[in-house]
């Protein structure tokens, strides 16, 4: 029973490309969470999605940034234009439930050159 | 002032030693996690408590739900424990109940 899936592991992008992080939740979770963690500081929420459906997006940038997790598939942590504050670690998260334990992913790591 | 507070920010202990690391929270939770994580690595979650005590090998985790106090027990510590602990709740008052909202972390490190 694989955990939640990230990939890929490291990412690097020049400022102004995208980058796509991708997260398969463990089987049986319905539940994706989207947390980031800049250098040096604490973990941040981002976003909290539903196959098909955003539930709580307040943790987003409001430009650049969007996350979906269609019916087939794994959620998409998309960030247009990356600028070098972009560079963090991104983790996921899955549950069964709302009210269910978490299991994070290993992170994708970030770099904007 | 953080909703979550954990202290200390920083431990240095020696091998076998008791290590007592502390976590306050300042608003109504359905779930505290503890999380470990590994300089450069993943989070892997340490407990998930809404009452009482957890013990898991050399590791207990205990919450005092009136006094909004958690804290995370390592007995007979060992320098593989080194790493950052991190305090997390889950909060029915906080917007978006189903987010975890996380302490600052406490950077343990075990000599040997």
């Amino acid at each position: 029973n694989a955990g939640v899936m990230q990939n890929p592991r490291h990412l690097v992008r020049r400022r102004g490309q995208e980058a796509r992080l991708r997260c398969s939740p463990m089987k049986g979770h319905s539940h994706v969470y989207w947390y980031r963690q800049l250098p040096e500081e604490g973990l941040k929420f981002m976003v909290y999605l539903q196959k098909e459906n955003i539930i709580d997006e307040s943790g987003m940038p409001k430009e650049r940034f969007s996350a979906e997790f269609p019916k087939e598939g794994p959620s998409i942590l998309r960030i247009q234009q990356v600028v070098r504050g972009d560079s963090a670690a991104y983790f996921c998260a899955s549950s069964p439930a709302e009210r269910g334990g978490y299991t994070f992913g290993s992170g994708t790591r970030l770099t904007v050159v | 002032k953080n909703e979550v507070e954990q202290s200390p920010q920083n431990l240095t202990a020696q091998e076998g030693e008791f290590i007592t690391i502390n976590c306050s929270y300042s608003v109504g939770i359905s779930a505290l996690h503890w999380l470990q994580q590994h300089p450069g690595g993943g989070i892997v979650s340490l407990f998930m408590l809404s009452s009482g005590k957890k013990k898991h090998g050399r590791l207990i985790a205990t919450i005092n739900i009136q006094e909004k106090h958690s804290s995370l027990h390592i007995t007979a510590s060992h320098p593989r424990d080194s790493a950052v602990y991190i305090c997390a709740v889950r909060s029915d008052v906080i917007q978006g109940a189903q987010k975890l909202v996380f302490g600052q972390g406490t950077r343990l490190t075990i000599n040997p």
